[in-house]
């Protein structure tokens, strides 16, 4: 199976800070890479695709990046909305792995 | 709109059985691939199973093989999820997930998210 690591497991940030999420999967998964936003007690939510590309209605301030191995998903001016937890997931073979969360609070 | 309705969850003893549905509306079931995926309380996502549109392939979690059997009806818009032999670590929230294709393959993936049914293992 495909491991994936998120790295932090958690973040203190300020409204308007820039974050950075990393994730990182124990082969080469190219570019099939998704990331999802989950908020308390709601189902999770796409963000974006194939690595980089935005799902359609999520603002312009989350972004993606990534090959191979190493991904990152950034928000470029938190928002008060955005606080929430943020899980990575591969789609290049089953089973389709998530890493383990990223929780963005406020500081 | 998409709108994936789960139901029939609840609470369950050890050793017993459990059918899960997803209601989908808003799209037509059968042009796409569907997902069961759970999270334990307090703890992360963890993929469970997957069927093809039209239901010829199917995958699941190796921990699960033999005791969840994922199926579907797409004359009457509904995913279900045969749960036997229920432990406690079993216990979840079941969230049915469509995919973005009727197919598998290599970067499909989950693109909706139903807002899930309870499912408690106890005695």
């Amino acid at each position: 199976d495909i491991q994936m690591t998120q790295s932090p497991s958690s973040l203190s940030a300020s409204v308007g800070d820039r974050v950075t999420i990393t994730c990182r999967a124990s082969q080469s998964i190219t570019t099939y890479l998704n990331w999802y936003q989950q908020k308390p007690g709601k189902a999770p939510k796409l963000l974006i695709y194939a690595a980089s590309t935005l799902q359609n209605e999520v603002p312009s301030r989350f972004s993606g990046s990534g090959s191979g191995t190493d991904f990152t998903l950034t928000i470029s001016s938190l928002q008060p909305e955005d606080f929430a937890t943020y899980y990575c997931q591969q789609s290049y073979g089953t089973p389709f792995t998530f890493g383990q969360g990223t929780k963005v609070e406020i500081k | 709109e998409v709108q994936l309705l789960e139901s029939g969850g609840g609470l369950v003893q050890p050793g017993g059985s459990l059918r899960l549905s997803c209601a989908a509306s808003g799209f037509s079931l059968s042009s796409y691939a569907m997902n069961w995926v759970r999270q334990a309380p307090g703890k992360g996502l963890e993929w469970v199973s997957f069927i093809s549109g039209g239901g010829g392939t199917t995958f699941y979690a190796d921990s699960l093989r033999g005791r969840f059997t994922i199926s579907r009806d797409d004359s009457k818009n509904t995913l279900f999820l045969q749960m036997n032999s229920l432990r406690a670590e079993d216990t979840a929230v079941y969230y049915c997930a469509k995919h973005n294709v009727a197919y598998y393959g290599s970067g499909s993936y989950v693109d909706w998210w139903g807002q899930g049914t309870l499912v408690t293992v106890s005695s």
